[in-house]
């Protein structure tokens, strides 16, 4: 089976509102990123995070590793927060990280 | 700071053509270096990673080959392009040693025609 899950596979909101994220894997965790995907294909980084949470604006990401998942929030949603969400797990030190299929978020105005 | 270039930045190919991608790590020395490839509407997946030069590891199998001529340098290549190989291309580099955060290129836009 799918070693890293994400849910849900997309999400509509509206402008304002909160969004949680989640990511679920089935194997050891060495770490966690997070990152968003443009339209174009590109990723931007959001998070490293083995363990514990972090911030960064709007934005926080929770891993807890006994729990095997992590998540994103999304506070205060903004349309331009519009897009796919990736998790990427890190189970073997570096060598390969495996994605999750994402979340597509739309927030409409 | 590092920067990570890739080339060429869209490519349009006929089906049995040869492919050449290339990626460039500038500002860090022995990086580890991965190609990730991910299908139109597909989960990105890991396709080759390298831990020095001259060293490509196989993750997953797509009639595709990976060398590293250089320390700064992978490139992704195929003889023949089969219809199955469009999609969108990364390359990404973590620090020496693993277990570290990954950074990614910009991607290269693959259509096989």
């Amino acid at each position: 089976g799918q070693q890293v899950q994400q849910s849900p596979a997309s999400l509509v909101l509206q402008e304002g509102e909160n969004a949680e994220l989640q990511c679920n894997f089935s194997t050891s965790l060495n770490s966690m990123q997070w990152f968003y995907q443009r339209p174009g294909g590109s990723l931007v980084s959001l998070f490293y995070n083995p363990s514990g949470t972090k911030h960064s604006g709007r934005l926080t990401s929770t891993t807890v590793i006994k729990e095997r998942r992590s998540s994103l929030h999304i506070s205060s949603s903004q349309t331009t927060d519009s897009g796919t969400y990736l998790c990427a797990l890190d189970h073997n030190a570096g060598a390969k990280l495996t994605f999750g299929g994402g979340t597509r978020l739309t927030v409409r105005p | 700071a590092q920067t990570i270039h890739q080339w060429p930045v869209a490519e349009i190919k006929a089906v049995g053509s040869p492919l050449s991608l290339g990626c460039t790590i500038k500002g860090k020395s022995s990086p580890n270096l991965y190609w990730y490839w991910q299908a139109t509407g597909g989960t990105l997946q890991q396709l080759f990673y390298s831990i020095t030069v001259g060293q490509v590891e196989s993750v997953v199998q797509l009639n595709l080959s990976a060398s590293r001529p250089k320390d700064d340098q992978f490139i992704l290549s195929t003889e023949k392009l089969l219809l199955s190989h469009s999609g969108f291309y990364l390359c990404a580099w973590s620090p020496l040693g693993g277990g570290a955060e990954q950074f990614f290129g910009p991607g290269t836009r693959l259509t096989v025609l």
